[in-house]
């Protein structure tokens, strides 16, 4: 592994059911997060982790929960997927003090709620 | 609220320079960055400021005026490759990352 991994690359998901979309990253960076992105839209954070055992919500949490039980692990869930939820999302991390924070994303996930 | 704006397409000619700008409003400021986005990608890291002034990498160069909050990304030489969203994004008071919109380079040979 170099970098960040996402899985899936892809998914159609239907409405109500549960999903855990996975990240992993192994340049043992402190905080990751998630974002997602859609068309017109800027990224927006829907949670984020500063360090292994905390997670913080972002701008748009609702529908979604994380956890973080280790450096290298961020896994994204939604709980019961509504069709508002069809995105692309991007995991990223960076390292705390290094360079301003920079971030580092993954290839991302594209999700279809139908 | 925080806000940042650049404009949502722009097009150059293969060999051009163009510059792509950004304004931002934000509670605070601790840095500017700026990504590239190829269209199906993930962002890619370009180039970070935290003081005033230009910062050039290569065909690139950033420009921070944090008293007029703005930025631009310049790209000298395009290729085809450059085709792109360019991403600007601001960190605020609180270290959390603002970002744009994004625009979206067309380059023409």
């Amino acid at each position: 592994i170099a970098g960040i991994t996402q899985a899936p690359t892809s998914q159609i998901l239907a409405a109500g059911r549960r999903m855990t979309l996975r990240c992993t990253q192994d340049m043992r960076h402190n905080a990751m997060y998630w974002y997602r992105q859609d068309l017109g839209l800027g990224l927006r954070l829907i949670h984020y982790s500063n360090t292994a055992g905390t997670t913080g919500k972002g701008e748009v949490p609702d529908g979604y929960s994380v956890s973080r039980a280790n450096t290298d692990d961020f896994p994204l869930t939604l709980a019961s997927a509504v069709p508002s939820q069809t995105s692309v999302y991007f995991c990223a991390s960076s390292e705390v003090g290094a360079e301003g924070d920079t971030q580092y994303f993954g290839p991302g996930t594209r999700l279809t709620v139908l | 609220g925080q806000n940042i704006d650049q404009p949502t397409e722009m097009t150059a000619t293969e060999g051009a320079i163009v510059q792509i700008n950004c304004t931002y409003q934000t509670s605070g400021f601790n840095g500017l960055f700026w990504y590239q986005q190829h269209a199906g990608e993930a962002p890619t890291f370009l180039s970070y400021n935290v003081l005033d002034g230009l910062e050039e990498k290569g065909r690139f160069s950033s420009f921070l005026s944090r008293s007029k909050g703005y930025s631009y990304l310049l790209l000298k030489e395009l290729q085809m490759k450059d085709s792109a969203s360019y991403l600007c994004a601001v960190t605020d008071s609180n270290y959390q990352l603002i970002w744009g919109a994004g625009t979206k380079l067309i380059i023409k040979p």
